[in-house]
């Protein structure tokens, strides 16, 4: 069984502090996505990642990928209440199967 | 916006009646993803299509769940005999052949009583 552990799974800062969530494997992933969602609504793609080793940054967030394929991070500088969400990372192992496997998340709450 | 629409939004049902779901794809893709979301965990997968084929299906679809594509367009999620256990979130999405990424709908609520 293939699983994506994510932590914190709760996190609550006020505006302008920088934090990190993790998300991790046993396995190596062929991808890694990181989406944002809104209560109500479907995940929003954020970013993919795809050699290990890379770093994407999306204005005030910073996505890395593992050197080994198996861990992932986000990165966010001075938060802002309007990041409020919960963020899902999910892995794509391919071998031929193209579900994507979902950690359970980290629900962040920015505090104006 | 040409982006992955579900109908309904929401449903409520009562317990043992059947009900279906609509989701329309992002136009140019031919990949189409259902998942389904319950409370306080990630999405999880149950099966996709590329055109009108189902390539893949997880256990969590039950003989009460049947998926169709007829025409590679469109999908529909049907739910046969629904249990309180189906209250969920049911989340579509899709992509183009060989890409990572999936861009999902804004997803149909049941609620089941």
């Amino acid at each position: 069984t293939q699983l994506l552990e994510q932590s914190p799974q709760f996190l609550s800062i006020q505006e302008g502090e920088n934090l990190t969530v993790y998300c991790n494997s046993s396995s190596v992933f062929s991808s890694l996505q990181w989406y944002r969602q809104e209560p109500g609504e479907g995940p929003v793609l954020l970013v993919t990642v795809v050699t290990g080793g890379e770093v994407k940054k999306l204005k005030r967030l910073t996505f890395q990928f593992g050197d080994a394929r198996k861990d992932s991070s986000l990165h966010i500088t001075a938060a802002q209440p309007g990041d409020t969400g919960l963020y899902l990372c999910a892995g794509h192992w391919g071998g031929g199967s193209e579900k994507l496997v979902f950690g359970k998340g980290t629900k962040l709450t920015v505090n104006p | 916006d040409t982006g992955v629409s579900q109908n309904p939004r929401h449903k409520i049902t009562k317990r043992g009646q059947n009900v279906t779901f609509r989701c329309d794809p992002i136009s140019e893709h031919n990949r189409l993803y259902w998942y389904r979301q319950t409370l306080g965990q990630g999405p999880e997968f149950l099966t996709y299509f590329q055109n009108e084929a189902q390539l893949e299906k997880s256990r969590l679809l039950s003989d009460r769940f049947s998926a169709e594509r007829p025409k590679g367009s469109f999908s529909t999620l049907e739910i046969q005999r629904t249990e309180q256990g189906d209250s969920a979130m049911y989340l579509c999405a899709s992509s183009f052949p060989g890409a990572y990424e999936q861009y999902f709908g804004p997803g149909t609520r049941l609620t089941v009583t």
